[in-house]
């Protein structure tokens, strides 16, 4: 099972508004609603921050967003502020025998 | 309050093993599938094994028939038994709660390094 695919950086100002894409294929992404991503500061454990393709966990702001077309996800964090600096990985349910796979995981920057 | 806190990594020469674990509170881990999550050093996640509350256990390719996950329902505890550790094993090993398909809650991680 290969890693799904995600653009290795992605910057904006503050304020702005961005988006995260995650290609996989139709044994995963595109097969299934079972999109999550993830939030990691340096050194730090990743946190959840979308499940199921477009739903927050309590306490995670409404500035981050899903969304799914096809074989790609989204991730869009809007109203961009400097504690949003970091990595996100994406995670689909997968057909394959391992029935997980993480993105390759993209970095943002802050402005 | 839900917790996981991993321990057991270290420095270890290839070929060798260790065992990694990881306490939980907060809630049953038998009662839950409870995986292992690998990062490489500036590197990506990548998931390595899972323990689901029915006892089955799954591998990625890469780690299968060297490691071994385990849990102590006793101790409310899960393990990853590594075994003929090598130098790409190197990484940061978390223990993570599944919850219908995603990961809800990770320990801080524990550093494993494979070297001579």
């Amino acid at each position: 099972q290969s890693a799904l695919t995600q653009p290795a950086s992605v910057s904006g100002s503050p304020g702005q508004s961005i988006t995260i894409s995650c290609t996989g294929s139709s044994s995963d992404i595109g097969g299934y609603n079972y999109v999550s991503w993830y939030q990691q500061h340096p050194g730090k454990a990743p946190k959840l921050m979308i499940y199921d393709v477009s739903n927050r966990p309590s306490g995670v702001s409404n500035r981050f967003s899903g969304s799914k077309s096809g074989d790609t996800a989204s991730l869009t964090i809007s109203g961009l502020q400097a504690e949003d600096e970091a990595d996100y990985f994406c995670s689909s349910y997968t057909s394959s025998s391992t029935r997980r796979v993480f993105g390759t995981g993209t970095k943002v920057t802050v402005l | 309050e839900v917790q996981l806190v991993e321990s057991g990594g270290g420095l270890i020469q290839p070929g060798g093993s260790l065992r990694l674990s990881c306490a939980a509170s907060g809630f049953t881990v038998s009662s839950n599938y409870m995986s292992w999550v690998r990062q490489a050093p500036g590197k990506g996640l990548e998931w390595v094994s899972v323990i689901y509350s029915g006892g089955d256990t799954y591998y990625a390719d890469s780690v299968k028939g060297r490691f071994t996950v385990s849990r102590d329902n006793s101790k409310n505890t899960l393990y990853l038994q590594l075994n003929s550790l090598r130098a790409e094993d190197t990484a940061v090993y978390y223990c993570a709660r599944e919850r219908d398909r995603f990961f809800d809650y990770w320990g801080q991680g524990t550093l494993v390094t494979v070297s001579s």
